[in-house]
């Protein structure tokens, strides 16, 4: 099983429905984060979180809702979802405390589809 | 501004040969960390390499290694012998800053190079 699991890996909805991608880890690790890919643009930082209290905006967070339910689970929402909203999302962790880079660990993806 | 910049979008490269995928970035913290990710067609992101703004020597992992010019602000990718495998999505990414320091946990990427191996 993999360590860093995202349901769904698919899902097509409606303009104006609201969607959860969930994400859940076994590393044990404490920073969690949400990347949505769109091709041409590379991968960009929606939402981090430190540990469970902390949640922080990355560049491109308007439209969007994390919640930090526990340590190993942070799920990201679309309260509305719109057809720009189409995209590869990534969550992903790392460990700072015992790592000496910063590596992040990335689950298999969600591919969400708004029509 | 662009911290990451790859600016190869895609290369065709004959199997066996090596290629290097250039990437350059930006940054005034004296402390930082450079990445190289690949995604195949399956979609999962895969680390391949590390290199600190400190390390001496340039970092290796097997058929990967990375090429450091830090005066030049670059950190291009070398795969030497490329396999049909190594056809992907390369990202190049970097963390600013001292690890560890709070507010530094979180990679920057480039847009990618897509590689593709001729056999």
């Amino acid at each position: 099983d993999a360590d860093v699991t995202q349901t769904p890996r698919n899902r097509i909805t409606k303009t104006g429905k609201r969607i959860m991608l969930e994400c859940s880890q076994t590393k044990g690790h404490d920073r969690m984060y949400w990347y949505r890919q769109d091709p041409g643009l590379g991968l960009r930082l929606i939402y981090y979180s430190f540990d469970v209290k902390d949640i922080n905006k990355g560049e491109i967070s308007d439209g969007y809702s994390v919640s930090r339910q526990a340590q190993a689970k942070f799920s990201l929402s679309l309260e509305s979802a719109i057809p720009n909203q189409t995209a590869l999302y990534f969550c992903a962790t790392s460990d700072w405390d015992r790592s000496n880079t910063g590596e992040l660990f990335f689950g298999e993806g969600s591919r969400l589809t708004v029509l | 501004a662009q911290k990451i910049t790859q600016t190869q979008p895609g290369m065709f490269v004959q199997e066996k040969e090596a290629v290097t995928l250039d990437c350059t970035y930006d940054t005034s913290d004296p402390s930082y960390g450079l990445f190289w990710y690949k995604q195949p067609s399956s979609g999962e992101m895969i680390f391949l390499i590390y290199q600190g703004s400190y390390d001496q020597q340039n970092a290796t992992e097997g058929r990967y290694s990375l090429n450091f010019q830090k005066a030049r602000k670059s950190a291009n990718l070398v795969i030497s012998a490329s396999q049909l495998g190594d056809s992907a999505m390369y990202f190049c990414a970097m963390r600013d800053g001292i690890i560890s320091n709070f507010g530094n946990e979180k990679l920057t990427f480039g847009t990618g190079t897509r590689l593709t191996i001729i056999p």
